[in-house]
């Protein structure tokens, strides 16, 4: 089946450092990448969608320079987020969907859980 | 604005019970529906895709059934088992193509 690695699974860094993710689908082509925001007890927020070659298309109140995302080939997206705070502190899910989006079938990744200290 | 709910927000059985998680859309305009499973601190795992065309899916003990005119879907779960215990999240998309939009997730803790 698809699989979707997310590295790395956890990590910590002090306020004011860059922090990148990297999304890989390992045995399909995602043509889009999705990245999602999950607060504690809550449901899964879109960040933004990411299109291989393409600039990422940012949801309304996420800032474009605050979450950097890159989607430089089909199997690889990242997203760093850049002068992190302790606000940004959040679990980041990536997802790809596979050559037919007409399906809406999206395989995410492990997440990765950010605590900026 | 295409909104989901999902009841309950909590939900306690003990091991062998059969229990229904329900998730509603503000607009039932769904394009197709999916459940996934989220293990604490974990990605999300895919359950079940129900298609444009389809009213319902059915993987081992687990069924879920989309009624499109009134924008609700159900997760039935048969047998319930410990290893069920997780959060269950419902997500539909209002057209094709389009994005996921999801609900806050149903918590189900299975008792031995």
């Amino acid at each position: 089946g698809a699989v979707v690695s997310q590295h790395p699974s956890w990590v910590i860094c002090k306020s004011g450092t860059s922090v990148k993710i990297e999304c890989r689908s390992l045995d399909f082509q995602a043509t889009t990448m999705f990245w999602y925001r999950q607060f504690p007890k809550k449901s899964l927020m879109l960040m933004a969608t990411s299109n291989e070659g393409s600039k990422a298309t940012y949801e309304q109140g996420v800032e474009k320079d605050k979450f950097l995302i890159n989607h430089a080939s089909l199997t690889l997206s990242t997203l760093t987020v850049t002068s992190a705070h302790p606000e940004d502190s959040s679990f980041y899910i990536c997802s790809a969907q596979t050559g037919e989006p007409a399906k809406n079938i999206q395989y995410f990744g492990a997440g990765t859980r950010l605590s900026v200290l | 604005k295409q909104e989901v709910t999902q009841i309950p927000a909590a939900l306690s059985v003990p091991e062998g019970e059969n229990l229904v998680l329900n998730c509603s859309f503000t607009d039932s305009a769904i394009y197709n529906l999916q459940w996934f499973r989220q293990d604490p601190g974990k990605g999300l795992t895919s359950l079940l895709l129900i298609q444009s065309s389809q009213r319902e899916q059915t993987s081992g003990r687990l069924n879920a059934s989309l009624d499109k005119s009134s924008g609700r879907s159900t997760l039935y779960i048969a047998a319930s088992q410990p290893g069920d215990s997780a959060t269950y999240l419902c997500a539909g998309a209002p057209r094709q193509g389009g994005k996921l939009i999801f609900g806050q997730g149903t918590e189900l803790s299975v008792k031995p």
